[in-house]
């Protein structure tokens, strides 16, 4: 089984400031590692994903990841925030069985202050 | 873009009564997903789908829960009662078991009041 856990409940961060939120997740098999992102009243949209190959993982909007298999860790950055990056912000994980369910975080709320 | 359907958005409720979710994958996947996001929270699995058969229901309420895709392609998620710590957002995502870029779609969801 895996778990994944969510440092921060919230973070706010002010336009045009560097944001990281950091994910660690356990799990006795080798997983795939996603961060999704959810928009009030909206369904999830994927950021990035890690499957194989370089840690440094770069996604939609501005947004990369590193894979660090030692410390289980699969932290999100972003250089420079945009108002429209407030949401909140999920990481997930599933085995490499493929077609497997998502196991996710509790969620970081990111809120960018103007 | 090849999207998810969900409907209703939204439903409210009063408890012990029947509600019913409907989900459309895209087209072609065979693997559907129904989670259920309780509010500040994570989504969690309910059940999984692999066309008309059922993978995994470990984790749904069958007292109460009940899941069906019957022709394989769209899928309903039924609640009869439904109950106060029932309220929640019912999540539906498809993927496709020959796509190995492992990725989930999901759908807009169905926010649930009950009353």
């Amino acid at each position: 089984a895996q778990s994944v856990t969510q440092l921060d409940s919230q973070v706010p961060v002010f336009e045009e400031a560097p944001v990281e939120l950091r994910c660690n997740y356990s799990s006795s098999v080798s997983v795939y590692l996603f961060w999704y992102v959810q928009y009030p009243n909206q369904g999830l949209q994927l950021l990035l994903k890690y499957l194989s190959g370089s840690t440094l993982v770069k996604g939609i909007n501005g947004f990369e990841a590193e894979f660090n298999k030692s410390q289980t860790s699969f932290h999100l950055r972003k250089p420079s925030v945009h108002i429209s990056d407030t949401a909140e912000y999920f990481c997930a994980v599933s085995d490499m069985a493929g077609n497997t369910p998502l196991v996710f975080g509790k969620g970081t709320r990111l809120s960018v202050i103007a | 873009e090849a999207e998810v359907a969900q409907s209703p958005r939204y439903k409210i409720t009063e408890k012990s009564q029947a509600v019913a979710f409907w989900c459309d994958p895209i087209s072609g996947h065979a693997t559907l997903y129904w989670y259920r996001q309780i509010l500040g929270q994570g989504p969690e699995l309910l059940v999984q789908f692999q066309d008309e058969s059922v993978v995994d229901d470990s984790q749904l309420p069958k007292d109460r829960f009940s899941a069906e895709r019957l022709k394989g392609v769209d899928s309903t998620l039924k609640i009869q009662p439904a109950e106060l710590g029932d309220s929640a957002m019912y999540l539906c995502a498809s993927s496709s078991p020959k796509d190995r870029q492992e990725t989930q779609y999901f759908g807009p969801g169905t926010r649930l009041l009950v009353l």
